[in-house]
């Protein structure tokens, strides 16, 4: 079974460009979520997807973030214009059912972003 | 406001010695919770996990311990291996629906041959 990828890996873009981070959850993963770590702060909530519904957008920081899943499978993220507060490292999860007690999350490998 | 705090960044174990990671939690509302396990340029990986009915899980080396009253949890890693090294991120959520996973600021373990 293929894991969650990420792509890309790294991203160096400039203040007030734009970038957009692709998800690829496992297979048959109706939850799909966005979470982003700063450099040495927690893992933070960004916001979940059932399928392609936003389940819960809570998290998200402001409104230069757009979160889509059209059809329910890949998600991507986008952040228009960047800002240097948004680097830091962006995980997307997938699981079969919602995340916690029902089903541990799995996630990929991560999309590191540096705003310069 | 942080919800799952990890107060101790790091920690330093002698091989075939117990690792001890501690978490503490704010919201009385979390009856779930999980260890995550994560090494450098990859995700976090799911390690253990506990219910609030509970106060010990077990499996094989790792042991999450819970403390309602004291809204505390402990990871112990017995004996600890080289491989152990890695950043842990405790976890907490509730039950039941949609809901979200919170992260703590995680632990870099260290264990030393």
């Amino acid at each position: 079974e293929a894991g969650v990828t990420q792509f890309p890996s790294h991203s160096v873009i400039e203040k007030g460009q734009t970038v957009t981070l692709r998800c690829d959850p496992i297979s048959g993963h109706d939850n799909l979520y966005w979470y982003r770590r700063v450099m040495g702060k927690e893992i933070k909530f960004l916001l979940h997807f059932v399928k392609e519904s936003k389940q819960d957008e809570s998290g998200m920081p402001n409104n230069r973030f757009l979160a889509e899943r059209t059809g329910g499978t890949y998600s991507t993220l986008k952040v228009q214009p960047a800002e240097l507060e948004d680097s830091g490292v962006y995980f997307c999860a997938s699981s079969a059912s919602p995340g916690g007690s029902n089903s541990p999350l799995h996630f990929g490998n991560g999309t590191r972003l540096t705003v310069t | 406001d942080q919800q799952v705090k990890q107060n101790s960044p790091s920690l330093s174990v002698q091989e075939g010695r117990i690792s001890i990671l501690n978490c503490d939690y704010t919201n009385s509302m979390f009856d779930y919770f999980l260890w995550y396990k994560k090494y450098p340029a990859e995700g976090p990986t799911f390690l253990i996990s506990i219910s609030s009915i509970k106060d010990k899980n077990e499996d094989g080396r790792f042991t999450v311990f819970l403390n309602k009253s004291a809204k505390h949890l402990s990871l112990h890693i017995v004996p600890s291996q080289p491989g152990d090294s890695a950043v842990y991120f405790c976890a907490a959520s509730r039950s039941g629906g949609y809901q979200k996973v919170t992260f703590g600021t995680g632990t870099k373990l260290q264990v030393i041959p």
